[in-house]
Formats: C-alpha cells, sequence, structure tokens
C-alpha cells in the first residue's frame, strides 16, 4: 500500500502528558499537512511542510504544539501538556506539484484520534 | 462568518435518488474547488477537482462551480448504499498552502 500512512491510529492519555504522532507521506509527494477534525467539523488546517521547511503555521498551533518534517520525509505532530480540548482526529496529507489539479489534489491519511481524559 | 458553509445533514435518500450537495464560500479569491468523501472514522478522499467555473463529471459524480453566485454543488446519480457517507467539500486560492473546508453533509442512501 502506498497511500498515506498514521501511527498510531488511537491514543489515550491523560491530561498534562506529551504525545507524538507520526505521519509517512506519499513517497514522491513533496507537500505535507496537519489538520485537526473535531466531531461534526471539517478538518481545519494547522501547518504546512514543502519538503523540509515548514511554510505555514495556524493559529490554531499554540506554543503547545510543535511539528518537524527531518529530510523532507515523514512527519511528527508533537502535543505537549495535553488538554482536554485537544482531543480530537489528527489528520495528514499530502500532495505533489507546484500548482494546478497535482497541487491541490491532496491524499489522506487514516487519521490518528486522540483522546485525552 | 466561516469562510465555507455547508449544510450538516443528516440528508437521508432511496437508492437510486439523485443526490444533490451544496456549499457556499464568501472568498471570492478561491479558484480551486474539491470534494472529498470521508467514511466513519477515516480519512477523507479526494472524489472531484474543479478549477474556476464551469462543470465536470465523472462516472456518477458531476460538480458544478458557479463562482457568481459563491456556490458549488456536487451530484450524485442512481445513488447506492456504499455512498453513504460524510461529503466535504474544500478550497483553496491560487499559490496558497491553505485550504479551507465545509464542515461535512451526512448522506444516508436506504436500500
Amino acid at each position: 500500500d502506498t497511500g498515506v500512512s498514521q501511527d498510531p491510529r488511537h491514543k489515550i492519555t491523560k491530561r498534562g502528558q506529551n504525545v507524538t504522532f507520526r505521519c509517512d507521506p506519499i513517497s514522491e509527494h513533496n507537500r505535507l499537512y496537519w489538520y485537526r477534525q473535531t466531531l461534526g467539523q471539517g478538518p481545519e488546517f494547522l501547518t504546512y511542510f514543502q519538503n523540509e521547511a515548514q511554510l505555514e503555521k495556524s493559529r490554531l498551533l499554540s506554543d503547545r504544539f510543535s511539528a518537524e518534517r527531518p529530510k523532507g520525509s515523514f512527519s511528527t505532530l508533537e502535543i505537549q501538556r495535553t488538554e482536554q480540548g485537544d482531543s480530537a482526529m489528527y489528520l495528514c496529507a499530502s500532495s505533489t506539484g507546484t500548482s494546478g489539479p497535482s497541487y491541490n489534489e491532496q491524499f489522506f491519511g487514516p487519521g490518528t484520534r486522540l483522546t485525552v481524559l | 462568518q466561516k469562510e465555507v458553509e455547508q449544510d450538516p445533514g443528516p440528508l437521508s435518500v432511496p437508492e437510486g435518488a439523485i443526490v444533490s450537495l451544496n456549499c457556499t464560500y464568501s472568498n471570492s479569491a478561491f479558484q480551486y474547488f474539491m470534494w472529498y468523501r470521508q467514511y466513519s472514522r477515516k480519512g477523507p478522499e479526494l472524489l472531484m477537482y474543479t478549477y474556476s467555473s464551469g462543470n465536470k463529471e465523472d462516472g456518477r459524480f458531476t460538480a458544478q462551480v458557479d463562482k457568481s453566485s459563491k456556490y458549488i454543488s456536487l451530484f450524485i446519480r442512481d445513488s447506492q448504499p456504499s455512498d453513504s457517507a460524510t461529503y466535504l467539500c474544500a478550497m483553496n486560492r491560487y499559490n496558497f498552502n491553505k485550504f479551507y473546508f465545509g464542515s461535512g453533509t451526512k448522506l444516508n442512501v436506504k436500500p
């Protein structure tokens, strides 16, 4: 399977703990996105990488959140000092190209469902 | 006001019906419009992509964009129970990296 993969699929943690999620994009895709989705809502943009450079961050991404994409391959999203409001599905997506259809066609992973108790 | 508005449904139709799903948006700079299907507890899957105004057809699916009204639609012909899912519209501006999603419309196709 050459799709986007995410690990873990589910994470239950206690308030105040740190958690880290991993995303492996489609191998030739240079663009990688992180989104957060809560129940009954669409995905909300968190951050964007082009290769290893983090080029855009949403105001939703508080200082407790950090994302990396070393060597432009897989990416990690870390949440420090988790709060109950962080409970959500965290989605990763990747795409390729510089403009037009391939640029805009994002392929999503299955998501990591985070529950903060 | 949200950038993209979408009726959450749920929308319940009998098998074989034509389904119409819609989104409105406020930013006239949006040029790229996408429709995703999301099954419960899964990631979204891209169904259709259109650029600017006009229609695009792919099998049972037709995407329509009316930029003058800031209104996009997805039509599903001969709907099947397997089409039961949440449908998300998404859009963005030229050369921008931030994509804006609607909240999704839940569709139930009854056998």
